[in-house]
């Protein structure tokens, strides 16, 4: 089975610093696919990145992007310039490849506060 | 373009009763999926629909179960309902099949058993 595991229940950062949150999967599977997803207090969830396992080069997505170490099957987001607005929680997720039986899986995810 | 949209919001059932929640996806996409949140078990996901065809399946019971209609609309019922099946459950779609597409999440129905 696979999981995902977010081991910071909550972390902050002073607004326009740099704050990086972990994320650890576990997977017997060589093919899947990896996300962070944002949801900001009362609103909607929304996707902020993704990563091929097949591709080695890190995701980015304007300030945000990851660090990808598929060995150590490590998935850490990376947020430069923090702004009030990422003030939410992050989920990390993770999909394999397995056609049908394919399952997105979640981590428990990791409250983030940026401080004015 | 118009988002998720899913009705109601907020519902309130007693155990026993059967609850059905409805999902309008994004105007062009075809795929819904369905999630469960809730403090203890976080986000869980529940199915994924595409051309009117489940296509994956997360590890609910029975008691969970979903449909999509031509339109690409969702519904998702839950039968027998139990304390533990309040929650917050969110319905995302997609453009095409596979949750490896982005998603696209709606508000979400709060769903509360007395």
């Amino acid at each position: 089975a696979q999981t995902v595991t977010q081991s910071q229940p909550e972390m902050s950062v002073q607004e326009a610093e740099t704050v990086t949150l972990s994320c650890t999967y576990d997977t017997s599977e060589s093919n899947y696919y990896l996300f962070w997803y944002k949801q900001p207090p009362s609103r909607q969830m929304i996707l902020v990145i993704r990563q091929e396992a097949y591709k080695q080069q890190n995701a980015t997505e304007n300030r945000f992007s990851v660090n990808f170490q598929k060995a150590a099957k490590s998935f850490s987001l990376k947020i430069s310039d923090s702004q009030l607005g990422d003030t939410a929680m992050y989920f990390c997720a993770f999909m394999t490849s397995s056609g049908a039986n394919s399952k997105l899986t979640f981590g428990k995810g990791i409250t983030l506060s940026v401080r004015p | 373009k118009a988002g998720v949209t899913q009705t109601p919001r907020y519902l309130i059932k007693t155990r026993g009763q059967q609850v059905t929640l409805s999902c309008s996806p994004i105007s062009g996409h075809r795929s819904v999926s369905w999630y469960q949140q809730t403090p203890g078990q976080g986000l869980q996901f529940l199915f994924e629909y595409f051309s009117e065809t489940q296509r994956n399946k997360g590890n609910f019971p029975g008691r969970f179960s979903g449909r999509q209609f031509s339109n690409s609309r969702s519904e998702m019922n839950v039968s027998t309902l139990e304390l533990g099946d309040s929650a917050l459950y969110l319905c995302a779609s997609s453009l095409g099949s596979g949750l490896n597409q982005p998603q696209h999440f709606g508000d979400g129905t709060r769903l509360s058993i007395l």
